[in-house]
């Protein structure tokens, strides 16, 4: 059964500063890793979607990589803002369809003025 | 593109009472939806799978007689909470798989649900 583990549960840090979001998942044969962001009480906005064929994704200020032997992801968030304040989540698809997603615990980042 | 709505935002009832929630794909059609759950500060824990016109597959350790899901159209799934306890009280969250990406699914705001 595919475990997905994010570390660490919760990180805060001073805006402008760059930092590293840690996935690792426990199955490595899978299709795709997803991150997402969710702001309090609301619900999930895609980030960055790496194929297993790929080794990274490029999105603005976001960097997400894949090791998919080794069973890990990271997303690295450039300059961080206030506005970068939120729960982010890595999911894995072991589908290939999105049939069925695996979601890690995710880590609640808090960027201080 | 791809955008997912859910209806009502956030919904407060009675013990007792049954609750609907309405998950809807506005851009496209969405060939499959699923149902998720989230507890206060954990992760997202799939409940159900429901095809268009067919019966939905629920996960093991959820009670497919207390959470109805009707998948009618390629826009419209329903959830429908019966006789709610305070413990199923959690946030809802649908998404929606299909349209112009059909291996990927786009998720829904969210309803938050309060039993008291």
């Amino acid at each position: 059964k595919q475990e997905v583990t994010q570390i660490p549960a919760a990180l805060s840090v001073p805006e402008g500063e760059n930092l590293v979001l840690n996935c690792s998942f426990t199955d490595s044969a899978i299709y795709n890793l997803q991150w997402f962001r969710q702001d309090p009480g609301k619900g999930l906005t895609s980030l960055l979607l790496i194929q297993s064929s790929q080794r990274e994704q490029t999105s603005g200020r976001l960097n997400a990589s894949l090791d998919k032997s080794s069973g890990r992801s990271t997303l690295y968030i450039a300059a961080s803002q206030p506005g970068d304040s939120a729960t982010y989540l890595c999911a894995v698809d072991d589908t290939g369809t999105a049939s069925k997603l695996t979601f890690g615990t995710g880590t609640r980042l808090q960027v201080t003025l | 593109g791809a955008v997912v709505s859910q209806h009502p935002s956030w919904v407060i009832c009675k013990s007792g009472t049954s609750v609907k929630i309405e998950c809807r794909s506005l851009d496209f059609q969405a060939t499959t939806m699923f149902w998720y759950r989230q507890f206060p500060k954990q992760s997202l824990m799939l409940m159900a799978t429901s095809n268009e016109g067919s019966k939905a597959t629920y996960e093991q350790g959820v009670e497919k007689d207390k959470f109805l899901i009707n998948h009618a159209s390629l826009t419209l799934s329903t959830l429908t909470v019966t006789s709610a306890h305070p413990e199923d009280s959690s946030f809802y969250i649908c998404s929606a798989r299909g349209g112009l990406k059909p291996n990927e699914q786009f998720f829904g705001p969210g309803t938050r649900l309060t039993v008291l």
